[in-house]
């Protein structure tokens, strides 16, 4: 079965102090896992994925396939982080050229106290 | 380019009425997906359509909901007789022959 765990519903941490949002998931075969972050009263939005590697907004995350998590984390929190993050993951893509669904999890509200 | 545009932003029904919800895709997108966020939980898939198909609807309710996305014009999702619990944030998205889904700002319908 197919499913994300995110383990903490709300975080909150201290400005410039070290972030990290677990994601654990579970999927019979290799997924494509991604961050999607949703920033008060705006669209979500894709922060970053695995296989790109790259790193967004001071955001960076591996995928641990051994311990099948795909954490994400920041050295240094800004108040301007404050926002909800799901994590997701999805299959390779679909026989008709699109993605396959992505599958969410519950979601971790991020919170950046000055 | 827009993005991913739905419409109404906010639907209040009464419950037994019918629900419709618009989605159009950003321009040159084919492909189209449909969740819904109910209170306290995360995105959950419903259906996957391409132009005048539906793909993959396992996450689709076997009553009362439909989709579709016609060569011409939005996806709609419809949801008849709507009762209570159908209450929720719909999202749609839409993506081109790549990973990437990229979310319009949902719609939140509310029966009352």
């Amino acid at each position: 079965a197919q499913r994300v765990t995110q383990p903490e519903k709300l975080l909150s941490v201290f400005k410039g102090a070290p972030v990290e949002l677990k994601c654990n998931y579970s999927y019979s075969g290799s997924p494509e896992l991604f961050w999607y972050v949703q920033y008060s009263r705006q669209r979500l939005q894709l922060l970053l994925r695995h296989i790109s590697r790259e790193s967004i907004k001071g955001f960076t995350a591996d995928l641990n396939k051994g311990e099948t998590s795909f954490h994400l984390k920041k050295p240094f929190a800004q108040e301007e982080d404050s926002a909800m993050y799901y994590c997701a993951l999805s299959g390779r893509s679909s026989p008709q050229g699109g993605s396959e669904k992505l599958v969410f999890g519950k979601g971790t509200k991020l919170t950046v106290n000055p | 380019n827009a993005g991913v545009m739905q419409n109404p932003r906010h639907l209040v029904r009464r419950r037994g009425q019918e629900a419709r919800l618009r989605c159009s895709p950003m321009k040159g997108h084919s492909h189209v997906y449909w969740y819904r966020q109910l209170p306290e939980e995360g995105l959950k898939f419903m259906v996957y359509l391409q132009k005048e198909n539906i793909i993959d609807e396992s996450g689709m309710p076997k009553e009362r909901f439909s989709a579709e996305f016609p060569k011409e014009g939005p996806s709609i999702l419809r949801i008849q007789q709507v009762v209570r619990g159908d209450s929720a944030a719909y999202f749609c998205a839409s993506s081109s022959d790549t990973y990437e889904q990229y979310f319009g700002p949902g719609t939140r319908l509310t029966v009352t």
